[in-house]
């Protein structure tokens, strides 16, 4: 069965940091771009970062670039987004996505169930 | 950037009506359009990509429309599992951006 499994959501302080996962299984992972996409309590969906299938390329919203990286590790079949510099703004539940098909830009054909960061004081 | 524009932002509806979704480009993006079904609580699941292509499981009641910078998603005979919000995104290139979503409600 193709599924992902994020973890790595929590409670943290403005200006601290927190890496997410997203394990992935079911399908050739290094054959398929990957995403993240957020959404905050109460709104809509916000796409966050996307990386290449092999890692090479990657793109970010330009509310997270510069203070959030994502990476992935095929040996591991996972996805991972490096957040810093966290805002109160980047409180939402966190969502892995797979690219429909090999192309760098698709729809997003499987999402995980989300992991939810909270950055409060 | 180009901005997603999705109307109505909600709507009120029985089971059995048609019920039509528009979601607007603001520059062209050729049929490089998803539109993606949420349930409160749960994960999006994509309905239809490439405009008018509806993913494999989803049900024939649900169809899109449109190329260039308009697209619609239609649900013909609106079922108690329908009641959802729909979000349309736009994937011809970064930043992948979503509409602000359609809640459509039990009228």
């Amino acid at each position: 069965e193709v599924q992902l499994l994020e973890s790595g959501g929590g409670l943290e302080q403005p200006g601290g940091s927190l890496r997410l996962a997203c394990a992935a299984a079911g399908f050739t992972f290094s054959n398929y771009a990957m995403s993240w996409v957020r959404q905050a309590p109460g709104k809509g969906l916000e796409w966050v970062s996307a990386i290449s299938g092999g890692g090479t390329t990657t793109n970010f919203a330009d509310s997270v670039k510069g203070r959030f990286t994502i990476s992935r590790d095929s040996s591991k079949n996972t996805l991972y987004l490096q957040m810093s510099s966290l805002r109160a703004e980047d409180t939402a539940v966190y969502f892995c996505a797979k690219f429909r098909s090999a192309n760098w830009y698709d729809a997003f054909d499987i999402w995980g169930q989300g992991t939810m960061v909270t950055v409060s004081s | 950037d180009i901005q997603m524009t999705q109307s109505p932002s909600s709507l009120s509806a029985s089971v059995g009506d048609r019920v039509t979704i528009t979601c607007r480009a603001s520059q062209g993006i050729s049929n490089h359009l998803a539109w993606y079904q949420q349930i409160p609580g749960k994960s999006p699941k994509l309905l239809i990509y490439a405009a008018s292509t509806l993913q494999s499981g989803v049900p024939s009641r649900f169809s899109g429309s449109g190329s260039g910078t308009d697209f619609t998603l239609t649900i013909s005979s609106l079922r108690p599992e329908d009641f959802a919000t729909y979000y349309c995104q736009k994937y011809n290139g970064a930043p992948l951006t979503f509409g602000g979503g359609t809640k459509v409600e039990i009228k």
